[in-house]
Protein backbone atom coordinates (compact mmCIF):
# COMPACT_ATOMS: atom_id res chain seq x y z
CA UNK A 1 0.00 0.00 0.00
CA UNK A 2 1.28 3.29 -0.95
CA UNK A 3 1.80 6.40 2.07
CA UNK A 4 3.99 7.61 4.65
CA UNK A 5 5.44 5.72 7.25
CA UNK A 6 6.60 7.50 10.90
CA UNK A 7 8.31 5.32 13.17
CA UNK A 8 8.20 4.92 16.32
CA UNK A 9 4.80 6.20 17.31
CA UNK A 10 6.00 7.19 20.80
CA UNK A 11 9.45 8.16 21.76
CA UNK A 12 10.97 8.94 24.58
CA UNK A 13 14.43 11.10 25.38
CA UNK A 14 16.56 12.09 28.14
CA UNK A 15 17.66 15.36 28.52
CA UNK A 16 20.58 16.20 26.38
CA UNK A 17 20.21 13.15 23.64
CA UNK A 18 19.82 13.88 20.12
CA UNK A 19 16.72 11.56 18.65
CA UNK A 20 15.91 10.73 14.58
CA UNK A 21 12.05 10.66 13.92
CA UNK A 22 12.06 8.47 10.65
CA UNK A 23 9.76 9.33 7.41
CA UNK A 24 9.33 7.06 5.10
CA UNK A 25 6.80 7.53 1.93
CA UNK A 26 6.79 4.94 -1.68
CA UNK A 27 4.33 7.57 -3.18
CA UNK A 28 7.00 8.74 -4.99
CA UNK A 29 6.51 12.42 -3.67
CA UNK A 30 8.72 15.28 -4.33
CA UNK A 31 8.39 17.65 -1.22
CA UNK A 32 8.21 16.14 2.40
CA UNK A 33 7.72 18.14 5.67
CA UNK A 34 8.12 17.96 9.56
CA UNK A 35 5.71 19.60 11.59
CA UNK A 36 5.40 19.98 15.41
CA UNK A 37 2.01 20.03 17.08
CA UNK A 38 1.92 21.30 20.85
CA UNK A 39 -1.34 20.47 22.61
CA UNK A 40 -4.44 22.24 21.59
CA UNK A 41 -2.23 24.08 18.52
CA UNK A 42 -1.89 24.14 15.16
CA UNK A 43 0.64 22.72 13.20
CA UNK A 44 4.36 24.52 13.37
CA UNK A 45 5.99 23.69 10.07
CA UNK A 46 10.15 22.83 11.09
CA UNK A 47 11.75 22.11 7.53
CA UNK A 48 10.39 21.13 4.32
CA UNK A 49 12.15 19.42 1.52
CA UNK A 50 11.00 20.53 -2.32
CA UNK A 51 13.56 17.98 -4.20
CA UNK A 52 16.15 15.28 -2.93
CA UNK A 53 19.87 17.03 -1.32
CA UNK A 54 17.64 20.10 -0.51
CA UNK A 55 15.74 21.32 2.22
CA UNK A 56 14.90 24.79 3.46
CA UNK A 57 13.82 25.92 7.18
CA UNK A 58 10.46 26.43 8.26
CA UNK A 59 9.14 28.37 10.77
CA UNK A 60 10.64 27.41 14.14
CA UNK A 61 13.53 24.85 12.92
CA UNK A 62 15.88 25.97 15.79
CA UNK A 63 17.26 23.35 17.47
CA UNK A 64 16.20 20.19 14.55
CA UNK A 65 18.02 19.45 11.90
CA UNK A 66 17.36 16.95 8.58
CA UNK A 67 18.39 15.12 5.51
CA UNK A 68 16.86 14.20 2.00
CA UNK A 69 19.89 11.93 0.56
CA UNK A 70 16.55 9.87 -0.84
CA UNK A 71 13.82 10.87 -2.56
CA UNK A 72 11.67 7.97 -0.18
CA UNK A 73 12.99 9.90 3.15
CA UNK A 74 13.32 12.56 5.40
CA UNK A 75 14.61 11.93 8.66
CA UNK A 76 14.43 14.37 12.09
CA UNK A 77 16.68 14.65 14.67
CA UNK A 78 15.60 16.62 17.62
CA UNK A 79 18.98 17.86 18.77
CA UNK A 80 19.70 18.38 22.95
CA UNK A 81 19.47 22.47 21.57
CA UNK A 82 15.90 21.92 21.28
CA UNK A 83 15.14 23.19 24.90
CA UNK A 84 11.28 22.05 24.95
CA UNK A 85 11.13 18.73 22.66
CA UNK A 86 8.44 17.43 24.00
CA UNK A 87 5.51 17.58 21.11
CA UNK A 88 3.59 15.57 18.12
CA UNK A 89 5.73 15.50 15.47
CA UNK A 90 3.91 14.81 11.68
CA UNK A 91 5.58 13.89 8.62
CA UNK A 92 4.18 14.92 5.29
CA UNK A 93 4.71 14.47 1.63
CA UNK A 94 3.34 15.97 -1.70
CA UNK A 95 3.75 16.93 -4.86
CA UNK A 96 4.58 20.10 -5.66
CA UNK A 97 1.59 22.39 -4.43
CA UNK A 98 -0.99 19.55 -4.18
CA UNK A 99 -2.30 17.98 -1.17
CA UNK A 100 -0.22 16.72 1.43
CA UNK A 101 -0.41 13.11 2.74
CA UNK A 102 0.31 12.42 6.25
CA UNK A 103 2.07 10.05 8.37
CA UNK A 104 0.65 8.97 11.44
CA UNK A 105 3.27 10.85 13.68
CA UNK A 106 5.36 10.44 16.68
CA UNK A 107 4.59 11.42 19.88
CA UNK A 108 8.20 12.42 21.80
CA UNK A 109 8.32 12.69 25.30
CA UNK A 110 11.37 13.84 27.53
CA UNK A 111 11.71 12.29 30.61
CA UNK B 1 2.79 37.09 9.04
CA UNK B 2 0.01 34.77 9.69
CA UNK B 3 -0.52 33.02 6.07
CA UNK B 4 -3.98 30.76 6.99
CA UNK B 5 -6.52 32.16 9.83
CA UNK B 6 -8.59 30.44 11.29
CA UNK B 7 -10.34 32.84 13.84
CA UNK B 8 -12.92 30.44 15.38
CA UNK B 9 -11.09 28.54 18.04
CA UNK B 10 -13.80 26.09 19.09
CA UNK B 11 -17.61 25.29 17.80
CA UNK B 12 -19.67 23.64 19.70
CA UNK B 13 -23.24 22.33 17.85
CA UNK B 14 -25.79 19.84 18.64
CA UNK B 15 -26.40 17.21 16.34
CA UNK B 16 -28.07 18.08 12.89
CA UNK B 17 -26.83 21.48 13.11
CA UNK B 18 -25.18 22.93 10.28
CA UNK B 19 -21.43 24.52 11.20
CA UNK B 20 -19.48 26.25 9.18
CA UNK B 21 -15.49 26.69 9.19
CA UNK B 22 -14.13 30.07 8.60
CA UNK B 23 -10.59 30.03 6.75
CA UNK B 24 -8.89 33.44 5.34
CA UNK B 25 -5.38 33.12 3.62
CA UNK B 26 -2.55 35.42 2.52
CA UNK B 27 -0.61 35.06 -0.28
CA UNK B 28 1.33 36.82 -3.25
CA UNK B 29 1.61 34.22 -5.69
CA UNK B 30 -1.14 33.59 -8.36
CA UNK B 31 -1.00 30.08 -8.17
CA UNK B 32 -1.75 28.08 -5.33
CA UNK B 33 -3.33 25.74 -3.13
CA UNK B 34 -6.00 25.50 -0.63
CA UNK B 35 -7.07 22.25 1.35
CA UNK B 36 -8.99 21.29 4.90
CA UNK B 37 -7.94 18.67 6.62
CA UNK B 38 -9.82 16.76 9.86
CA UNK B 39 -7.72 15.28 12.79
CA UNK B 40 -10.10 13.07 15.33
CA UNK B 41 -8.50 12.34 18.65
CA UNK B 42 -6.05 9.77 17.11
CA UNK B 43 -4.07 12.51 15.62
CA UNK B 44 -3.93 11.33 11.87
CA UNK B 45 -4.43 14.23 9.51
CA UNK B 46 -7.28 13.38 7.33
CA UNK B 47 -6.90 15.41 4.04
CA UNK B 48 -10.33 16.48 2.86
CA UNK B 49 -10.43 18.70 0.10
CA UNK B 50 -8.07 20.29 -2.36
CA UNK B 51 -8.53 23.81 -4.43
CA UNK B 52 -6.43 25.71 -6.78
CA UNK B 53 -6.34 29.26 -7.17
CA UNK B 54 -8.18 29.02 -10.90
CA UNK B 55 -10.90 27.36 -9.95
CA UNK B 56 -13.42 29.39 -7.42
CA UNK B 57 -16.61 26.44 -8.56
CA UNK B 58 -17.98 25.46 -5.15
CA UNK B 59 -18.20 22.00 -3.84
CA UNK B 60 -20.48 19.65 -2.12
CA UNK B 61 -19.09 16.13 -0.84
CA UNK B 62 -22.24 14.71 0.61
CA UNK B 63 -22.55 16.64 3.81
CA UNK B 64 -19.58 18.62 3.06
CA UNK B 65 -19.55 21.27 0.88
CA UNK B 66 -17.05 24.48 0.66
CA UNK B 67 -17.20 28.04 -0.21
CA UNK B 68 -13.91 29.57 -2.17
CA UNK B 69 -13.83 32.91 -2.87
CA UNK B 70 -10.46 34.50 -4.10
CA UNK B 71 -12.24 38.10 -4.25
CA UNK B 72 -12.05 37.60 0.10
CA UNK B 73 -9.24 35.21 0.50
CA UNK B 74 -11.50 32.89 2.18
CA UNK B 75 -12.10 29.05 1.47
CA UNK B 76 -14.96 28.57 3.70
CA UNK B 77 -16.05 25.13 5.17
CA UNK B 78 -19.52 24.02 6.14
CA UNK B 79 -21.02 20.46 7.44
CA UNK B 80 -24.58 20.53 7.16
CA UNK B 81 -26.80 18.20 9.17
CA UNK B 82 -23.32 17.61 11.73
CA UNK B 83 -23.35 14.21 13.52
CA UNK B 84 -21.22 13.52 16.46
CA UNK B 85 -18.71 11.43 14.64
CA UNK B 86 -17.62 15.07 12.89
CA UNK B 87 -16.31 16.05 16.06
CA UNK B 88 -12.41 16.69 15.55
CA UNK B 89 -10.15 20.13 14.67
CA UNK B 90 -10.38 21.05 11.43
CA UNK B 91 -7.22 22.84 9.76
CA UNK B 92 -7.28 24.95 6.57
CA UNK B 93 -3.78 25.05 4.86
CA UNK B 94 -2.21 27.03 2.15
CA UNK B 95 0.79 25.23 -0.44
CA UNK B 96 2.25 28.07 -2.32
CA UNK B 97 5.26 25.56 -2.51
CA UNK B 98 5.40 26.02 1.40
CA UNK B 99 2.26 24.26 2.88
CA UNK B 100 1.23 26.48 5.88
CA UNK B 101 -1.24 25.49 8.38
CA UNK B 102 -3.96 27.92 9.79
CA UNK B 103 -4.38 27.14 14.16
CA UNK B 104 -7.17 24.96 13.56
CA UNK B 105 -11.25 24.81 14.74
CA UNK B 106 -12.29 22.32 17.41
CA UNK B 107 -15.80 21.37 16.16
CA UNK B 108 -17.69 19.53 19.15
CA UNK B 109 -20.95 18.01 18.09
CA UNK B 110 -23.48 16.77 21.09
CA UNK B 111 -25.74 14.45 20.60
Amino acid sequence: DGGITQSPKYLFRKEGQNVTLSCEQNLNHDAMYWYRQDPGQGLRLIYYSQIVNDFQKGDIAEGYSVSREKKESFPLTVTSAQKNPTAFYLCASSIGTGGAFFGQGTRLTVV
Amino acid sequence: AQKVTQAQTEISVVEKEDVTLDCVYETRDTTYYLFWYKQPPSGELVFLIRRNSFDEQNEISGRYSWNFQKSTSSFNFTITASQVVDSAVYFCALNDYKLSFGAGTTVTVRA
